[in-house]
């Protein structure tokens, strides 16, 4: 079936640190995969995207990376601020190309 | 700001009532996606309209309907609601389809009690 994952519910770390999150995504045949922020009681905010015949793509402070041998995601934020403090969603399209599949997020804390 | 718009903010309402939840898009976005999020199951597709007409449905009930207007806005219907309804609902919307940037609202929280 379709389902995306991240390894790891949580994520601690310190402001001014690199943050990386990951996610693990099953459908070989995905050509599209997003990144997503959403801080409590808000929507999902776009953060970054990428297309799978790309490896990497770069943001304001962020960084997607993509690995199809291993179908792996992440998210890499660099210099990580308190405002950084959100869960992060990975999503990818699902077989039909009509909607996306989200993963289940990993919260990340940012300490001061 | 995304640009795109949901009301109401909150909803409560009793088991086996109807509500409405609507969306207005992006300036110059065609499709809309709502999305179904609980604490259990996290965020879930239900439907995409594209340009007024339904182009696809995901984990939709058969109690929930929806539909596109001409001036693009869409409703989200949820009728003989359970408990089991309460979530926060989002309406996302991208200029074409589901491989392109996806623009979420502030979302509805629905409380069925």
């Amino acid at each position: 079936g379709e389902s995306v994952g991240l390894h790891l519910p949580t994520l601690s770390v310190q402001e001014g640190d690199n943050s990386i999150i990951n996610c693990a995504y099953s459908n070989s045949a995905s050509d599209y995969f997003i990144w997503y922020k959403q801080e409590s009681g808000k929507g999902p905010q776009f953060i970054i995207d990428i297309r799978s015949n790309m490896d990497k793509r770069q943001g304001q402070r962020v960084t997607v990376l993509l690995n199809k041998t291993v179908k792996h995601l992440s998210l890499q934020i660099a210099a990580t601020q308190p405002g950084d403090s959100a869960v992060y969603f990975c999503a990818e399209n699902n077989q039909a190309g009509t909607a996306l599949i989200f993963g289940k997020g990993t919260t990340l804390s940012v300490s001061s | 700001d995304s640009g795109v718009t949901q009301t109401p903010k909150h909803l409560i309402t009793a088991t086996g009532q109807r509500v409405t939840l609507r969306c207005s898009p992006r300036s110059g976005d065609l499709s809309v996606y709502w999305y179904q999020q609980s604490l259990d199951q996290g965020l879930q597709f239900l439907i995409q309209y594209y340009n007024g007409e339904e182009r696809a449905k995901g984990n939709i009930l058969e109690r929930f309907s929806a539909q596109q207007f001409p001036d693009l806005h869409s409703e989200l219907n949820l009728s003989s609601l359970e408990l089991g309804d309460s979530a926060l609902y989002f309406c996302a919307s991208s200029v074409r389809g589901a491989k392109e940037t996806q623009y979420f609202g502030p979302g509805t929280r629905l409380l069925v009690l």
